[in-house]
């Protein structure tokens, strides 16, 4: 069964530190991988999107790294800001027979980020 | 552009009335996407349009629930009769070219309260 799981389920930090959310997956066969952000109350932001091919991208402060071997993907954010508090979902898209794309979501962190 | 746009915003029903929630995607833009999020379920995508075209529709819970595009400027996604549990937020979502690398505009979403 295709799975996106996500850890940790809520986080904590301080102003100004660094993060790390994980997403591992057991999608297959694998396509692409996106990271969005959802403040509260409203609809997801793309952050990054990444192939087979790609093992890292950035995006300003957030940076995203792929493993396709272990099927691991991380979300580093970088002096975080207030304006981070959100929710951080990652989805896995596979190919199905027909051409199209199937994704399968993670249930998303919930990082907090405190004054 | 105004982005995806999406009405009404909040709609409060009873159990067993219609419902019918609209999408204006991005211009231009020839996917558009259902999703449905949910404090237990995150995330799900419903169906998916290509150029008008129904390309997947296996997210659709039941027959209770249909979609369509009738032009490229325009989609429905209505619930027939409505329960309690579809009781969620409904987004729709647009992006244009390659469906596996392209970004995802998301709407504000609509919240649908069922009583």
């Amino acid at each position: 069964k295709n799975q996106v799981e996500q850890s940790p389920q809520s986080l904590i930090i301080l102003e100004g530190k660094n993060c790390t959310l994980q997403c591992n997956y057991t999608v297959s066969p694998f396509s692409n991988l996106r990271w969005y952000k959802q403040d509260t109350g409203r609809g997801p932001v793309s952050l990054t999107i990444m192939t087979f091919s790609e093992n890292t991208k950035s995006n300003g402060r957030y940076t995203a790294t792929l493993d396709a071997d272990t099927k691991q993907s991380s979300l580093h954010i970088t002096a975080s800001q207030l304006s981070d508090s959100a929710s951080y979902i990652c989805v896995v898209g596979v190919l199905n027979s027909g051409g199209y794309q199937k994704v399968t979501f993670g249930t998303g962190t919930k990082l907090q980020v405190i004054p | 552009d105004a982005g995806v746009i999406q009405s009404p915003r909040h709609e409060v029903t009873e159990m067993g009335q219609e419902v019918t929630l609209r999408c204006k995607p991005i211009s231009g833009h020839d996917y558009l996407f259902w999703y449905r999020q949910t404090m237990m379920r995150g995330l799900e995508l419903l169906i998916y349009f290509n150029n008008n075209v129904p390309i997947d529709d296996s997210g659709m819970p039941e027959d209770r629930f249909s979609a369509k595009m009738p032009n490229a400027s325009f989609s429905t996604l209505k619930i027939q009769p409505s329960e309690p549990r579809d009781s969620a937020v409904y987004f729709c979502a647009s992006s244009s070219g390659a469906e596996g690398s392209d970004t995802q505009y998301f709407g504000p979403g609509t919240r649908l309260t069922v009583l």
